[in-house]
């Protein structure tokens, strides 16, 4: 079965601060994709990144910066110098290969104070 | 259209009631997908489909709830007999293709609430 672990239910941080978001998941496919998307209080869903099970190499978006580690089934957020605008709920997704559905985490809510 | 148009955005209805809602996806877009959102938790599948073929309605939770996408195009949730339990955010999403690596555009979502 699949599963995506979002064990920070809230972090808030002051501004500027550094926070990483961390995501475990569970899968039996040797070939899935991983993602990231983020809900801000207006309520709408925002991708902000995919990844296949065959590239381990981490990514780096400006402020945001993704590590993907197989070995310890995870992919992992880190948003640098936080600003209030970064203040959201962020959720991780998995899918299979063969598999169209995405199994969602229970997120993670992000407050950044100023 | 330029994004996915889900209506209405609220849904205010008395427990017993039929509800529909609608999802227009991106123009040319082949899957449609249909996620349910309770507050304080990830989506969840309830259904998709390719064209206007349903794939898979595993998801949806008893057979008060169908959806149909006759024209390959826009979509409709049905729920008959609204409870209190289906109160949540419905989210509809479209992607280009058919793959598991799917980047899926979601709508704004209609919120329903039963009383």
């Amino acid at each position: 079965a699949q599963k995506v672990t979002q064990a920070q239910t809230e972090i808030s941080v002051v501004e500027k601060e550094d926070v990483t978001l961390d995501c475990v998941y569970e899968t039996r496919d040797t070939t899935y994709y991983l993602f990231w998307y983020k809900q801000p209080p207006s309520g709408e869903l925002v991708f902000l990144i995919r990844r296949n099970s065959f590239d381990e190499q981490n990514e780096i978006s400006g402020r945001y910066s993704w590590n993907f580690q197989k070995s310890t089934s995870s992919f992992n957020f880190t948003i640098t110098a936080s600003q209030v605008v970064d203040s959201a709920v962020y959720f991780c997704a998995l899918s299979g290969g063969s598999n169209y559905q995405l199994i969602w985490g229970a997120g993670t809510k992000l407050i950044i104070k100023p | 259209g330029a994004g996915v148009s889900q209506s209405p955005r609220y849904k205010v209805t008395k427990r017993g009631q039929d509800v529909a809602l609608r999802c227009d996806p991106i123009s040319g877009h082949v899957s449609l997908y249909w996620y349910r959102q309770a507050l304080g938790q990830g989506p969840e599948f309830l259904t998709y489909f390719n064209y206007e073929a349903q794939q898979d309605k595993s998801g949806l939770p008893n057979d008060r709830f169908s959806a149909e996408r006759p024209e390959g195009s826009i979509s409709t949730l049905t729920i008959q007999r609204t409870e209190q339990r289906d109160s949540a955010m419905y989210r509809c999403a479209s992607s280009r293709i058919f793959s598991g690596a799917n980047v899926l555009t979601f709508g704004a979502g209609s919120r329903l609430t039963v009383l």
